[in-house]
């Protein structure tokens, strides 16, 4: 299993964070596939989880502004987080949730996100 | 939301030494619905433990994990130093899924 994500590096504040998630060596079929993040200060929050079926779950504090989908043709999923602050600035993993529970089995090396104008 | 506290915050171990991390929740955990992750500098976190005492594939038998309801411990039977990391405990029993503050160990 290889997961690879991109997106912005850098965005405005009240801009529009997107990123994509791909999945290699594996079918997304059975499985939840997560966004989480990690602040400066090394705390990890999860962001939510997207069923190979398109089903999906938020954290409640994010829920008004996060957006995630998945496209299985293509073997990726996707995140899209709105009215950026500061607060947001973060790395952001993608992750596959384990098969019998919301654990994470396996990550990406994350993408660090910047917000500044 | 479950909020989960980890002690101690830094843990300065030598090397063969056995090692205790605390999770404690602000909850009961339904089912045992408890992982642990290990994260090293710039990498991602890594499973370590789940379902209060599973291990992930190949994660060495040094590790174990234990505790019920709202008290679990990791527990690392002799450190090597390629243990050192931050230590982090994660409940999935509840949404939103909660992460602990996490622990570091080092070597002393």
């Amino acid at each position: 299993l290889q997961l690879e994500e991109w997106g912005a590096a850098l965005v405005e504040p009240s801009g529009t964070l997107s990123l994509t998630c791909a999945v290699s060596h594996m079918s997304l079929s059975g499985y939840h596939w997560s966004w989480l993040r990690q602040t400066p200060g090394q705390r990890l929050e999860w962001l939510g989880d997207v069923s190979s079926g398109g089903n999906t779950a938020y954290n409640p504090s994010l829920r008004s502004r996060l957006t995630i989908s998945i496209d299985t043709s293509k073997s990726q999923f996707s995140l899209r987080l709105t009215s950026l602050t500061a607060a947001d600035a973060a790395v952001y993993f993608c992750a596959r949730a384990g098969y019998s529970g919301f654990f994470f089995d396996f990550w990406d090396k994350g993408t660090p996100l910047t917000v500044s104008s | 939301e479950i909020v989960l506290t980890q002690s101690p915050g830094t843990l300065s171990v030598s090397p063969g030494e056995r090692v205790t991390l605390s999770c404690r929740a602000s909850q009961n955990i339904r089912s045992n619905t408890l992982a642990w992750y290990q994260q090293k500098p710039g990498q991602a976190p890594r499973l370590v433990i789940f379902d209060g005492s599973t291990r992930a594939t190949g994660i060495p038998d040094r590790f174990s994990g234990s505790g019920s309801g709202t008290e679990f411990t990791l527990t690392i039977s002799s450190l090597e130093p390629e243990d050192c990391a931050i230590f982090y405990c994660q409940q999935y029993g509840a949404s939103p899924r909660t992460f602990g503050p996490g622990t570091k160990v080092e070597i002393k």
